[in-house]
């Protein structure tokens, strides 16, 4: 498809168990962030990357948050050993370039037990 | 945490009336955006404002780039039954995007 999208839609972990969420940007867009949306709240960014080049991780909350965007296109957002104050909607969004309008994608919802 | 100030947290209208809402911050934007979010979806883009003072409309929506670049609202006119979702402002300084906490409007047919 044109937009960006995100899988899965919906993901249910153990805490303590580790998860992985995709993104697939729009073509040829070379920027790509990683935003966490708690309920009821706005986005709030994680990280940003320009092509494979991690350029701002300053959103992470922890080191137990990671991301890689290894051939500059599709990401992974990984978190290992989930607490419940994980659970959040994950939001993916990518746009042509710095200062450029962001698209988002449908947002993967992730539920920690 | 939240950077800007997004009022009214919710709205609750008749279909046909219009409605404003709007944003402040502390710190200076070079963009401002609307974006509109349905359950279950990502925020869609409404509208983007690059200049300040810069007015926008895209149908029924206006939006203001405040004069002084930490403000902006969004207003719609006519309002209809799709209208209704939770509206996010969100400031842009390069890389650096920053949302509201929302606006959720509800409809009355």
């Amino acid at each position: 498809g044109a937009g960006v999208s995100q899988s899965p839609r919906y993901k249910v972990a153990k805490r303590g168990q580790d998860v992985a969420l995709r993104c697939d940007p729009i073509s040829g867009h070379v920027s790509l962030f990683w935003y966490q949306q708690a309920l009821g709240q706005g986005p709030e960014f994680l990280t940003y990357f320009q092509n494979e080049a991690q350029l701002d991780k300053s959103g992470l909350p922890s080191d137990r948050f990671f991301a890689e965007r290894p051939e500059g296109s599709v990401s992974t957002l990984k978190i290992q050993r989930t607490q419940q104050e994980d659970s959040a909607v994950y939001l993916c969004a990518s746009s042509s370039g710095l200062v450029k309008t962001q698209y988002f994608g449908p947002g993967t919802r992730l539920l920690v037990l | 945490g939240q950077q800007l100030n997004q009022s009214p947290q919710s709205m609750f209208i008749q279909e046909g009336e219009d409605v404003s809402m709007n944003c402040t911050s502390s710190s200076i934007f070079n963009t401002w955006l609307w974006y509109k979010q349905d359950p279950g979806e990502g925020p869609v883009l409404l509208i983007a404002l690059y200049k300040a003072g810069e007015l926008t409309s895209n149908g029924r929506l206006t939006a203001q780039f405040g004069i002084t670049r930490k403000d902006s609202f969004l207003n719609i006119s006519a309002s209809i039954p799709s209208d209704v979702g939770i509206y996010f402002c969100a400031g842009l300084n390069n890389n650096d995007m920053r949302f509201g906490a929302g606006t959720r409007l509800t409809v009355k047919p």
